[in-house]
């Protein structure tokens, strides 16, 4: 069974740092593209940020560019979210997603965890 | 603004049918790249409906059902039952964005 597990949000103060994990479970982790996508409360989804099998290649929205980095850890089976110069407006639950892509036109989530709460406020 | 334009809500009596709009460009959803859609029920994570235009993930009803066509796709739900009541968004990629993209999600009612 897929399992993803995220935590490390919190409280944190305008211009603050949060560091956030996903913990993947029952597939291969290093098979597999891992997206962060997150849900503003009351609001849809947005896509944060994108992380290639390896590590290697990434790709970010631009509201999360220059401030947020995306890596992991195939070792541990971990994805992280590094997040700096917080705004209020990063105030959400972050989820990690697992990526299916199969050939050049289908790329999807399939997996998605619980999601850990951000909230950026003085 | 999401990338994708859906309806905000959209309602049927138990029993009858339902069908949310998506509306792209040509960046997105005019590209061969295709539609894929998430039922979040209240309180939960997102999960995966419908993926690859028409296609349904195991254990997923054949009330459900989705089609693409130019800038436009679509997700039809019949035989409403109470348990659809949930927000339904549509995804996909955009090649000008380089970017995965959702629509703002619709809420389903049933009345």
């Amino acid at each position: 069974e897929v399992q993803l597990v995220e935590s490390g949000g919190g409280v944190v103060q305008p211009g603050g740092s949060l560091r956030l994990s996903c913990i993947a479970s029952g597939f291969t982790f290093d098979d597999y593209a891992m997206h962060w996508v997150r849900q503003a409360p009351g609001k849809g989804l947005e896509w944060v940020s994108l992380i290639s099998r390896d590590g290697h290649t990434t790709y970010y929205a631009d509201s999360a560019k220059g401030r947020i980095t995306v890596s992991r850890d195939n070792s541990k089976n971990s994805l992280y979210l590094q997040m700096d110069s917080l705004r209020a407006e990063d105030t959400a639950l972050y989820y990690c997603a697992k990526d299916v892509r199969v050939g050049l036109t289908t790329d999807y989530l399939d997996y998605w965890g619980q999601g850990t709460l951000v909230t950026v406020s003085s | 603004q999401s990338v994708l334009t859906q309806p905000p809500s959209v309602s049927g009596a138990p029993g009858q049918g339902v069908t949310i709009s998506c509306t792209g460009s040509s960046s997105n959803l005019g590209t061969t790249y295709e539609v894929h859609w998430y039922r979040q029920l209240p309180g939960t994570a997102p999960k995966l409906l419908i993926y690859a235009n028409n296609n349904r993930p195991s254990g997923v009803p054949d009330r459900f059902s989705g089609s693409k066509s130019g800038t436009s796709a679509s997700l039809a739900i019949t035989g409403l039952q109470a348990e659809d009541e949930a927000d339904y968004y549509c995804q996909s990629y955009d090649n000008s964005l380089s970017a995965w993209v959702f629509g703002g999600g619709t809420k389903v009612t049933v009345l």
